[in-house]
């Protein structure tokens, strides 16, 4: 079965710029997350869904941040204005196991470098 | 919230030797517990997970235990071999989402 997919994989940006990431799960997941993962620590949970619909969006830095999953299916993932500690890998993740966490299917990431 | 504390940062063993890699968490409402291997550069994984009602899960060279009093499980590769070079990481369930440790950097050398 096809993996989740992510792109752009690299990204360098100026401060201030925006930036977008997009992720397509695997099909038929209906949960959908976007982790954080900063060198050398773990990843952190930005936001999750269930279908098209937010379950948590409590550690995503909302003044700056934003994402959606339109149709249930692909999410994007936006960043605007980008600040210099944002550089970090964008993981996407998908799950079958609907609200109670079962194995998570992370894509290759997003990397962004903000300079 | 949840909080997953991880040690070592980084672990260095001679091929063929153990490596034990410890965590503890906060929420004693947690009931899954799972361990991603990361390779430099690539997505992370599952290896191998454990749910509250079981103490111990082992598959081939790996196994996870969990101590859920004391709120720490560990995972133990055992004869270790330069594969199994990588960071990983462990997590727990809080609810309905994972919270994950801050990872540690496996070395085996040959």
């Amino acid at each position: 079965e096809a993996g989740v997919a992510q792109s752009p994989r690299y990204k360098i940006i100026e401060k201030r710029q925006s930036v977008a990431f997009w992720c397509n799960p695997i099909s038929g997941h209906a949960t959908l997350y976007w982790y954080q993962q900063i060198l050398g620590q773990g990843p952190k949970l930005l936001i999750q869904f269930q279908n098209n619909g937010v379950v948590d969006d409590s550690q995503l830095p909302k003044d700056r941040f934003s994402a959606e999953r339109l149709k249930g299916v692909d999410s994007t993932l936006k960043i605007q204005p980008a600040k210099l500690e944002d550089s970090a890998v964008y993981l996407c993740a998908s799950s079958s196991s609907g609200r109670a966490p079962g194995e998570l299917f992370f894509g290759e990431g997003s990397r962004l470098t903000v300079l | 919230g949840e909080n997953v504390e991880q040690h070592p940062s980084t672990l260095s063993v001679q091929e063929g030797d153990s490596a034990v890699i410890k965590c503890t968490y906060s929420d004693s409402a947690s009931n899954y517990f799972p361990w991603y291997k990361q390779e430099l550069g690539k997505r992370p994984q599952l290896i191998i997970d454990i749910r509250s009602n079981v103490g111990e899960k082992k598959d081939q060279r790996i196994a996870v235990t969990l101590n859920k009093t004391a709120k720490h499980f560990s995972l133990h590769i055992t004869e270790t071999q330069p594969e199994d070079s990588a960071v990983y990481f462990c997590a727990a369930e809080s609810p309905g989402k994972l919270i994950f440790g801050q990872g540690t950097e496996l070395s085996v050398k040959p």
